[in-house]
């Protein structure tokens, strides 16, 4: 079974502050990816990584980077959290290999920056 | 890059009626077309997906249909249920993007008994 977790599922930080929001798969996963969840808009892709050091931008990167050091760990980073990145952040890995494009998500990381 | 239109944003039906979600893309390239399922408080989960040289799929009382020249893919969901109630969302995606999703806005669909 699928398992992908993230390192918190509630977050409370101030405008300014560096903020790391940690994922983890154990399927051996090649492609992770990150998305923010905002109601009404659905979800938006902020980067994704299909190898580990290799990142792509999606369609919202600005304030955000991401770190892939290790195969089974993807982390987003806020830079300077500011109010309007306040959000559910969602994990997800998918195997990467031809076929097999099935996304599987985290839990999800609801931050609040104040 | 690729855009995604869901219809409706919500939907109310009763328990045992059909319903119908609607999507729409806008890259050709696009060839992957899965659907989510989120209920409340809880991840997504995906609970069927089309690919472009399939022009429909069924599991159990779920369906997918594409049409490829009109670029556009929906949700048949038959005999709804209560535990059906939950936001949808379609998404598409291409080898090009390293099969990143595109989503829809969501469907907010409500079974009422």
């Amino acid at each position: 079974d699928v398992k992908v977790t993230q390192s918190s599922r509630y977050l409370v930080k101030r405008t300014g502050e560096k903020v790391f929001l940690e994922c983890v798969q154990d399927m051996d996963h090649e492609n992770m990816f990150w998305y923010r969840q905002d109601p009404g808009l659905g979800l938006r892709l902020i980067y994704f990584s299909y190898d580990v050091k290799m990142k792509e931008k999606g369609d919202i990167p600005e304030g955000y980077s991401v770190s892939r050091e290790k195969k089974e760990r993807f982390s987003l980073i806020l830079e300077s959290a500011s109010t309007n990145q306040t959000s559910m952040y969602l994990c997800a890995s998918s195997p990467g290999t031809a076929g097999a494009y099935e996304q599987y998500f985290g839990p999800g990381t609801r931050l609040t920056v104040t | 890059g690729e855009n995604v239109e869901q219809h409706p944003s919500t939907l109310s039906v009763q328990e045992g009626d059909s319903a119908v979600i609607k999507c729409t893309y806008s890259d050709s390239a696009s060839n992957y077309f899965p659907w989510y399922k989120q209920e409340l408080g809880k991840r997504p989960q995906l609970i069927i997906d089309i690919r472009s040289n399939v022009g429909e799929k069924k599991d159990q009382r779920i369906a997918v249909t594409l049409n490829k020249t009109a670029k556009h893919f929906s949700l048949h969901i038959t005999e709804t249920q209560p535990e059906d109630s939950a936001v949808y969302f379609c998404a598409a995606s291409n080898h090009g993007s390293g099969y990143a999703l595109n989503f829809g806005k969501g469907t907010s669909l409500l079974v009422t008994p």
